[in-house]
């Protein structure tokens, strides 16, 4: 039963074009959700997280965006750039549950062209 | 400030064998988690210590198992190895263990042949 759902396998954006990638979860008692990057031979690298508390949270390019009644959250990166090109994690937490416990989508690579 | 380190980079063993994978916390770090990222999947939750104590576990067998030493150093032993064991073996560090943001090491590479 995979609880955190990322559909799209691939995407690839235009350079300084704005990149979205999406992600649902099926887990109500889901209370904190974070976004990884992972390139190639390296580990997932924190990008980003928000609270159930909000609907929005932004930090310079990367803004995400939770619709708790749609169960849906939504990475933007504005603009793209050919660096952002690795594969996205979209992650979940519950506070009731074990504290280092994320559960993980299954990525979705982005590709940013020149 | 060291980030996680984990030993060794690549790992190939034969099925019924044994494994130890090694990581080092990010300093200051007093919690770790490892994971297991499959081919084209996300990583899932092994389980977690703190203070020395398994403190939350996956739906994983009992013939994973792990340790955290006094300075938050950690160990994942995997007994019986499986051919479905093969993956990407990632541990993470964090300091309260409250699930964000975890830091993650670079991940050990087992191959079961």
């Amino acid at each position: 039963d995979q609880q955190v759902k990322q559909n799209s396998p691939s995407l690839s954006v235009q350079e300084g074009r704005i990149s979205i990638l999406n992600c649902d979860y099926t887990n109500s008692m889901f209370d904190y959700f974070l976004w990884y990057k992972k390139y190639p031979a390296e580990g997932p690298t924190f990008l980003i997280s928000i609270s159930s508390i909000k609907d929005k949270n932004e930090d310079g390019r990367f803004t995400v965006f939770l619709n708790k009644s749609a169960k849906h959250l939504s990475l933007h990166i504005v603009p793209s750039q050919p660096g952002d090109s690795a594969v996205y994690f979209c992650a979940a937490s519950s506070h009731t549950g074990t504290a280092s416990k994320l559960t993980f989508g299954t990525g979705t690579r982005l590709q940013v062209t020149l | 400030e060291t980030g996680v380190t984990q030993s060794p980079t690549h790992l190939i063993k034969t099925r019924g064998q044994q494994v130890t994978l090694r990581c080092s916390s990010q300093s200051g770090h007093n919690t770790v988690s490892w994971y297991q990222q499959a081919l084209g999947q996300g990583p899932q939750f092994i389980f977690q210590y703190y203070r020395e104590e398994e403190n939350g576990r996956g739906n994983f067998p009992p013939r994973f198992s792990g340790l955290q030493f006094p300075n938050y150093s950690s160990e994942l032993n995997v007994n019986a190895l499986e051919l479905d064991d093969s993956a990407l073996y990632l541990c993470a560090s964090s300091l309260t263990g409250d699930g964000s943001p975890l830091h993650f090491g670079n991940g050990t590479r087992l191959t079961v042949t």
